[in-house]
């Protein structure tokens, strides 16, 4: 079976600094894909960031980056130069095959805020 | 613009109640999704569609079916609310190995 695991619940940044949020995931498949989602208080979900697992080298988007670690099985999220506008609730996810089915998991969530 | 639209924004069902939540897709995705999100949790899969008329148990299928007669569409019934299925739910569609794109929500009281 598939599964996600953030660890942090809750996680405080100052304004411009970086942050790291962790994620781990299980999986037997050797094709999967790696997910970031930020979901702020309106409820939107916004996709981030990608990772395929035969990806050599980490995905980036703009101050987004995602630190694969695929023997430690990890997935962490880096944003650099926090903002106010950072502040949400941020999850991993993974997408691999269970059957004939391609199944997308998520993981418990990481509240994040940005303080001024 | 990929848009996934529910058909609800908000709903107040009885305990009992048949209850369906619609979701569709413009973009002619093959996959689709339902969750329930509640605080502490995260997001949960409770069915997962892949085709037409093709259907997948996620974590917490218990107490609900879906129904995809059409591409585009994909329904999340409950049989008989009760009022541990108050929550949040969301759809989402996608490609193969692409990201989701979620609709706006359902939050489902019971009462």
């Amino acid at each position: 079976a598939q599964k996600i695991t953030q660890t942090q619940p809750g996680m405080f940044v100052q304004e411009k600094e970086a942050v790291t949020l962790d994620c781990t995931y299980d999986t037997s498949d050797q094709s999967y894909g790696l997910f970031w989602y930020k979901q702020p208080s309106s409820g939107e979900m916004i996709f981030l960031i990608y990772q395929g697992s035969y990806d050599e080298q980490n995905a980036t988007e703009g101050r987004y980056s995602l630190n694969f670690q695929k023997a430690r099985k990890s997935a962490n999220l880096v944003i650099s130069a926090s903002q106010l506008g950072d502040s949400a609730m941020y999850f991993c996810a993974m997408s691999s095959y269970s059957g004939s089915a391609r199944q997308l998991t998520f993981g418990s969530g990481t509240q994040l805020t940005v303080l001024p | 613009d990929v848009k996934v639209t529910q058909s609800s924004r908000y709903l107040v069902k009885r305990t009992g109640e048949k209850v369906f939540l619609e979701c569709v897709q413009d973009m002619d995705h093959e996959n689709m999704f339902w969750y329930r999100q509640d605080p502490g949790l995260g997001l949960r899969l409770i069915y997962f569609s892949y085709d037409v008329k093709m259907k997948e148990k996620g974590d917490i299928p218990e107490g609900y079916s879906v129904s995809r007669e059409k591409k585009e569409r994909f329904s999340l019934i409950l049989e008989s609310a009760s009022t541990n299925q108050t929550s949040m739910y969301l759809c989402a569609s996608s490609i193969s190995q692409g990201e989701a794109f979620f609709g706006q929500g359902t939050r489902l009281t019971v009462v």
